[in-house]
């Protein structure tokens, strides 16, 4: 089965700790989105990829980071730094249509949600 | 910047009733416009994805439509059923900067009652 897959599903963070969320596709896009989803709210761009090595910031990227060493592969490390980390994390991809602006569908993973205690 | 706001932002039915979600967006400048559907602590499942260039798009009992011009769509289910239950989220692309990130609306939470 194609797809976006998000582990783990439920992550409890201690103070002061790092920790990873991976998001791995199948689906052969190039690109790559990480948002964050608060409670009653839409979903705020954390950092995306449109390509292997290379990502951009998105609106709220501060304490958090990634890496795009792999095209099937968008892992967010959400640091100490972020103060408050508690929410719902959804990875998407989507391909990439021919020009700058283009814009092709994005597709979402079942996301993980992060809680810190 | 674009805005996307969504009202209501729950609305409670009960079953066989045709509905109606409202979408608003501030800059009329988009490429196009994307309805997903959210069931609770899940993923978002993509519904429909209108092209700026159309006007209206529907797949089984959903039709969405599109006005550019004063900045709104629509997002309307017929007979609902309980099991459209979920809570509904349209987003635009930014249209400057990069076109790829996508702006959310809050949602609409939808219950429809059997």
């Amino acid at each position: 089965d194609g797809g976006i897959t998000q582990s783990p599903k439920y992550l409890f963070r201690k103070e002061g700790q790092n920790v990873t969320l991976s998001c791995e596709q199948n689906l052969n896009h190039d690109a790559m989105y990480w948002y964050r989803q608060d409670p009653g709210q839409g979903l705020r761009l954390i950092y995306y990829s449109q390509i292997v090595n290379d990502f951009q910031k998105g609106d709220i990227a501060e304490g958090y980071s990634v890496s795009r060493e792999k095209k099937e592969s968008f892992p967010l490390t959400v640091t100490s730094a972020q103060k408050n980390p508690t929410a719902f994390y959804l990875c998407a991809s989507s391909s990439l249509g021919a020009g700058r602006s283009s814009y092709n569908e994005q597709f979402f993973g079942p996301g993980t949600r992060l809680t810190v205690l | 910047k674009q805005e996307v706001t969504q009202i209501p932002a729950a609305l409670s039915v009960p079953e066989g009733e045709n509905l109606v979600l409202n979408c608003s967006f501030t800059d009329s400048a988009i490429y196009n416009l994307q309805w997903f559907r959210q069931d609770p602590g899940k993923g978002l499942t993509s519904l429909l994805l209108i092209q700026s260039s159309q006007r209206e798009q529907t797949s089984g009992r959903l039709n969405a439509s599109l006005d550019k011009s004063s900045g709104r769509s629509t997002l309307y289910i017929a007979a609902s059923q309980p099991g459209d239950s979920a809570t509904y989220l349209c987003a635009v692309p930014l249209t400057s900067g990069s076109a790829r990130q996508l702006t959310f609306g809050s949602g609409t939470q939808l219950t429809v009652l059997p």
